[in-house]
């Protein structure tokens, strides 16, 4: 079963204004962390904010905030003031505690691309 | 520090030679990851290194691959017998050990097996 959901392949936005990119996730454990990455076309994969599922508040970082809602285990990020820098795939993903090694491992969404428009 | 050091950043093959592809992570971090990213997918897990212990590896590490990390700096994952499948992205993440939060990625090496 997919573990980390995200429905829009593709986002517009016009520059200076807000947008909203869904994530949704399934684990049943109790203690998970919750991530957004940022990657542009040049490849690398940056980290923009982190909420973990114990947090009693929302993550903000700059412009970016998530909007954790755990009952229904979504955890949406939005981007306020959008900027044409801000063109790019966008990763939600899910700190998972493997049974093997005890090692920490991320799963991804299949990312949304984000397009500023001008 | 200049982060997360993926080298080549591109590598172009044949079907069947061997690549062996370098990562050096930030400095004081223990731990490093590789992931596989193709083409309209995210990122997916593919080993796990915590200092020079290899602790984890995916389904999707067939016997062909193989990942080291000697002195528990930096790693090399190599891919033996290259398959036209092997096309993708490889991305090293590292962090620290009680990280709690991000990994730091580096650029990526692209790898396509023509």
């Amino acid at each position: 079963a997919q573990k980390i959901t995200q429905t829009q392949p593709g986002m517009f936005v016009q520059e200076k204004e807000a947008v909203t990119l869904d994530c949704t996730y399934d684990t049943s454990d109790p203690s998970y962390g919750l991530f957004w990455y940022k990657q542009p076309s040049s490849g690398e994969m940056i980290f923009l904010i982190y909420q973990g599922s114990y947090d009693q508040q929302n993550a903000t970082e700059g412009r970016y905030s998530l909007n954790f809602q755990k009952a229904r285990k979504s955890a949406n990020l939005v981007i306020s003031a959008s900027q044409l820098g801000d063109s790019a795939m966008y990763f939600c993903a899910m700190r998972e505690l493997s049974s093997q090694g005890g090692s920490e491992k991320l799963v991804f969404g299949k990312g949304t691309k984000l397009t500023v428009n001008p | 520090d200049t982060g997360v050091s993926q080298d080549p950043r591109h590598k172009i093959t044949k079907r069947g030679q061997n690549v062996t592809f370098r990562c050096d992570p930030i400095s004081e971090h223990n731990r490093l990851y590789w992931y596989r990213q193709t083409l309209g997918q995210g990122p997916e897990f593919l080993t796990y290194f915590q200092n020079e212990a290899q602790l984890e590896k995916s389904r999707l590490l067939s016997d062909r691959f193989s990942a080291e990390r000697p002195k528990g700096s930096f790693s090399t994952l190599e891919i033996q017998r290259t398959e036209q499948g092997d096309s993708a992205m490889y991305l090293c993440a590292s962090s620290l050990e009680d990280h709690g939060t991000e990994a730091f990625f580096g650029q990526g090496t692209r790898l396509t097996v023509v």
